[in-house]
């Protein structure tokens, strides 16, 4: 089955510097890759998804890229902010038979003021 | 997204009894996956159902768990003489269809088994 690695599983960067998170994925038939932002107590949210047939996506200050070649996809969000402190997961999936998500085991980002 | 409901959001229960928890979700969505998050760690996939069908459950262990999605109804997983390592916060998320498609989240039912 997929297997998806993240890091680093923790990230403490000042206000207004970059994050980068970083995955890697092991099947080759994942086609979907989403991040979710997680609050403590809270239900994990969507902030951004790439499918393989697409290189980079950008939404304001949150992009993604994925290496298909390389099994690898990155979440780079910019100017941070201290309400983007919260903990994110990327996760892998594909269609057709188990659609099920495989995440991995999560990044927890702190935004230094 | 709000329209994924779980209820109850927290459900305690004591060794050896039954735990039953509920997923409502997004209205015309057809597409039902079960998660199971522990402390510290990401979620961990166990089942996907569409209405009337298990399309997958290898995430779920084979004894003590079950899922049903009737076609009345929400989605209801169910887990038998619950044990202490069942604590944890279960997930729940639909899709309007199966494919390499976005998954949202209901807030979860936090179980603690005593």
């Amino acid at each position: 089955g997929e297997n998806v690695e993240q890091h680093p599983s923790t990230l403490s960067v000042q206000e207004g510097d970059s994050a980068v998170i970083k995955c890697t994925y092991s099947d080759s038939a994942s086609n979907y890759f989403p991040w979710y932002k997680q609050e403590l107590g809270k239900r994990p949210q969507l902030i951004i998804d790439i499918r393989s047939n697409v290189g980079e996506k950008k939404d304001q200050r949150i992009a993604v890229t994925l290496n298909k070649t390389a099994k690898h996809f990155s979440l780079h969000i910019t100017e941070t902010q201290p309400e983007d402190s919260a903990v994110y997961f990327c996760a892998a999936g594909r269609g057709g038979g188990a659609d099920g998500l495989t995440f991995g085991k999560g990044t927890h980002l702190i935004i230094q003021p | 997204n709000a329209g994924v409901m779980q209820n109850p959001r927290h459900l305690v229960r004591r060794r050896g009894q039954e735990a039953r928890l509920r997923c409502s979700p997004v209205k015309g969505h057809s597409h039902v996956y079960w998660y199971r998050q522990l402390p510290e760690e990401g979620l961990k996939f166990m089942v996907y159902l569409q209405k009337e069908n298990i399309i997958d459950e290898s995430g779920m262990p084979k004894e003590r768990f079950s899922a049903e999605f009737p076609k009345e109804g929400p989605s209801i997983l169910r887990i038998q003489q619950v044990v202490r390592g069942d604590s944890a916060a279960y997930f729940c998320a639909s899709s309007p269809r199966s494919g390499a498609d976005t998954q949202y989240f209901g807030p979860g039912t936090r179980l603690t088994v005593l």
